[in-house]
């Protein structure tokens, strides 16, 4: 089955730095790579997604980057905000299956 | 438009029980999946229903199980607690059709003690 990795586990910045979180998977047949935010004491919230016809999407101050020769795709936070603090998520699914094949996660801080 | 609503939010068992836990999906949405997130093991999916039909399943026991309901509500229920099932275990709904975007409630708490 699928296997996503996720790195770093955890990453702190300084308000208004960049943050890159990275994410790789092992079944090349997989086509649909979402990012999702976990608060504390919540689910996990969409905050981006990417299909594998598309090799980079962007939505304010929020980026992925998908390379599928790699397998492997990125978000990219920038300008960070303390409330951008919280576990990012990243997964891989195939086709329409809503099996998602999440990474471990990563715990970010964003430093006042 | 109410998002998935997740009911109870926090439960304590003991081991050899069984619980119920329930989901409702965003209106309009057919499909709703399971998940369960623990800090060992993180977020791994349980299965998922459509139109009243399991149509996938994860790597779990079959102490765990679920079911869907015509309005597209969705229960899971696992018997024969052990301890390791202490876990957050979160429900996603999410549109029929090719779109897979799965919207997640703030899960259910069990602590099985």
């Amino acid at each position: 089955g699928e296997n996503v990795e996720q790195h770093p586990s955890t990453l702190s910045v300084q308000e208004g730095d960049s943050a890159v979180i990275k994410c790789t998977y092992s079944d090349s047949a997989s086509n649909y790579f979402p990012w999702y935010k976990q608060e504390l004491g919540k689910g996990p919230q969409l905050i981006i997604d990417i299909r594998s016809n598309v090799g980079e999407k962007k939505d304010q101050r929020i980026a992925v980057t998908l390379n599928k020769t790699a397998k492997h795709f990125s978000l990219h936070i920038t300008e960070t905000q303390p409330e951008d603090s919280a576990v990012y998520f990243c997964a891989a699914s195939l086709g329409s299956a809503r099996q998602l094949t999440f990474g471990s996660g990563t715990q970010l801080t964003v430093l006042p | 438009k109410a998002g998935v609503t997740q009911t109870p939010r926090y439960l304590i068992k003991t081991r050899g029980q069984q619980v119920t836990l329930s989901c409702s999906p965003i209106s309009g949405h057919r499909s709703v999946s399971w998940y369960q997130q623990t800090p060992g093991q993180g977020l791994q999916f349980l299965f998922e229903y459509f139109s009243e039909t399991q149509r996938n399943k994860g790597n779990f026991p079959g102490r765990f199980s679920g079911r869907q309901f015509s309005n597209s509500r969705s229960e899971m229920n696992v018997s024969t607690l052990e301890l390791g099932d202490s876990a957050l275990y979160l429900c996603a709904s999410s549109l029929a059709g090719a779109k897979n975007i799965q919207y997640f409630g703030a899960g259910t708490r069990l602590s099985v003690l």
